[in-house]
């Protein structure tokens, strides 16, 4: 059981927008910094997301994060097949004084 | 570039130990702490802990407390992950990641396999 919550998969059709969510609590989403990471099957993770809503270089426009409260959601537009992949949600935890992750949401692109 | 270059996949019994390396290059290794993330078969991602490379701090999750070492060679800008009294449950993907809040880059990951 992840600490913080994502749906276990979802699937859209390419062109398409799709959002994940990302349920914490005060104790980490509500108060820090909320990354997300894309691993591509087989793959290694690759930040996406960070402090929220920043797009690193390398990271398309297409891709978008926001945070209110205690949850947080990462956006997908323009749905592309290649964009099939696991998308994880990261924040640290001051109660637990840990980093952690969302359980993972696989994407599906059909 | 930044790159994080790990060790290669190890085979281990039941109760023995297992250490990974991860070689940082293109950046000063002592100005990001390196994080250390592991992924079963099948399963997410799961946080073992940070190293700070400046001063050999750090922290690990609860659940990795007493089983977890982690140092570093600054003349090899080395980073080290020691997982001791190893259980069938330990066989993932283990990763090193650069970071503070978030990490940007990981390391290709070590397969570490554990076997009766």
């Amino acid at each position: 059981q992840s600490v913080l919550t994502q749906p276990p998969s979802l699937s859209a059709a390419p062109g398409q927008r799709v959002t994940i969510s990302c349920s914490g609590s005060s104790s980490n989403i509500g108060n820090t910094y909320v990354s997300w990471y894309q691993q591509l099957p087989g793959g290694v993770p690759r930040l996406l997301i960070y402090d929220n809503d920043k797009r690193p270089s390398g990271t398309p426009a297409r891709f978008s994060g926001s945070k209110s409260g205690t949850s947080a959601t990462l956006g997908i537009s323009g749905l592309q097949t290649g964009d099939e992949a696991d998308y994880y949600c990261a924040a640290w935890d001051s109660r637990l004084s840990e980093v952690v992750f969302g359980g993972g949401t696989k994407l599906t692109v059909l | 570039q930044v790159q994080l270059m790990q060790s290669g996949a190890e085979v281990k019994k039941t109760g023995a130990s297992v250490r990974v390396s991860c070689r940082a290059s293109g950046y000063t290794f002592t100005e990001y702490y390196i994080h250390w993330v592991r992924q079963a078969p099948g399963r997410g991602l799961e946080w073992l802990g940070w190293f700070n490379p400046k001063n050999s701090g750090s922290k690990f999750a609860q659940k990795f407390q007493g089983r977890v070492t982690m140092t570093r060679d600054m003349s090899v800008s080395t980073a080290y992950m020691e997982l001791t009294s190893l259980r069938f449950d330990d066989t993932a993907v283990y990763y090193c990641a650069r970071g503070g809040y978030y990490f940007d880059p990981w390391g290709q990951g070590t397969l570490v396999t554990v076997s009766p």
